[in-house]
């Protein structure tokens, strides 16, 4: 069973606009989230996290806000760079790390 | 300082065969986990280890076994390989779990595992 859930396999977006990531999650026990950034032949990168007792985190450019009563979490980078470019997965933590299945962010020069 | 690192990098074996992956975690970071990824999906919990003991085990057979060292690296073994355990196999590392820390895992860069 898939506890985290990425539903956009890719996303494409123009330097200098705001990319949106989404993910979605189904244990309400879950208490920490967390994005990774990926590049081909690398481990994951990590990017930001949130605690459940917050909504909203920002770290320079990401954001990551928490909605606990949709189970939902969103990554926004603003503005979005060409190095942006990657596989994004979120994770949420409980008694083990569960991650999504990844989003590849392309971000167009 | 180093991050997690792992070797080899790359392998392949056949069907049957039994294979040994090793990590070493992050400077000053004594829990470590690994994952299977397969090809399009997220990183899959294997285990984790934590005082040279399994503290947790996501859903995988006993073919995949593992061990901590004094040292905190670890190794991950798996016995009569089959097709579908090709996949990059990652090890992550972090801080103790009572540590304000733990949560943040760091990963190193995977052995890719090809079984024919």
């Amino acid at each position: 069973d898939q506890q985290v859930k990425q539903n956009s396999p890719s996303l494409s977006v123009q330097e200098g606009r705001i990319s949106i990531l989404n993910c979605d999650y189904t244990n309400s026990m879950f208490d920490y989230f967390l994005w990774y950034k990926k590049y081909p032949a690398e481990g994951p990168t990590f990017l930001i996290s949130i605690s459940s007792i917050k909504d909203k985190n920002e770290d320079g450019r990401f954001t990551v806000f928490l909605n606990k009563s949709a189970k939902h979490l969103s990554l926004h980078i603003v503005p979005s760079q060409p190095g942006d470019s990657a596989v994004y997965f979120c994770a949420a933590s409980g008694n083990q790390f569960y991650f999504g299945t990844g989003t590849s962010l392309t971000v167009i020069p | 300082d180093a991050g997690v690192t792992q070797s080899p990098t790359h392998l392949i074996k056949t069907r049957g065969q039994q294979v040994t992956l090793r990590c070493s975690p992050k400077s000053g970071h004594d829990t470590v986990s690994w994952y299977q990824q397969a090809l399009g999906q997220g990183p899959q919990f294997i285990f984790q280890y934590y005082e040279e003991e399994e503290r947790q085990r996501g859903n995988f057979p006993d073919r995949f076994s593992g061990h901590q060292f004094p040292n905190y690296s670890s190794e991950l073994n798996v016995n009569a390989l089959l097709l579908g355990d090709s996949a990059l196999y990652l090890c992550a590392s972090n801080s103790d779990p009572a540590s304000a820390a733990y949560n943040e895992q760091f990963f190193g860069p995977g052995t890719r595992l090809t079984v024919l």
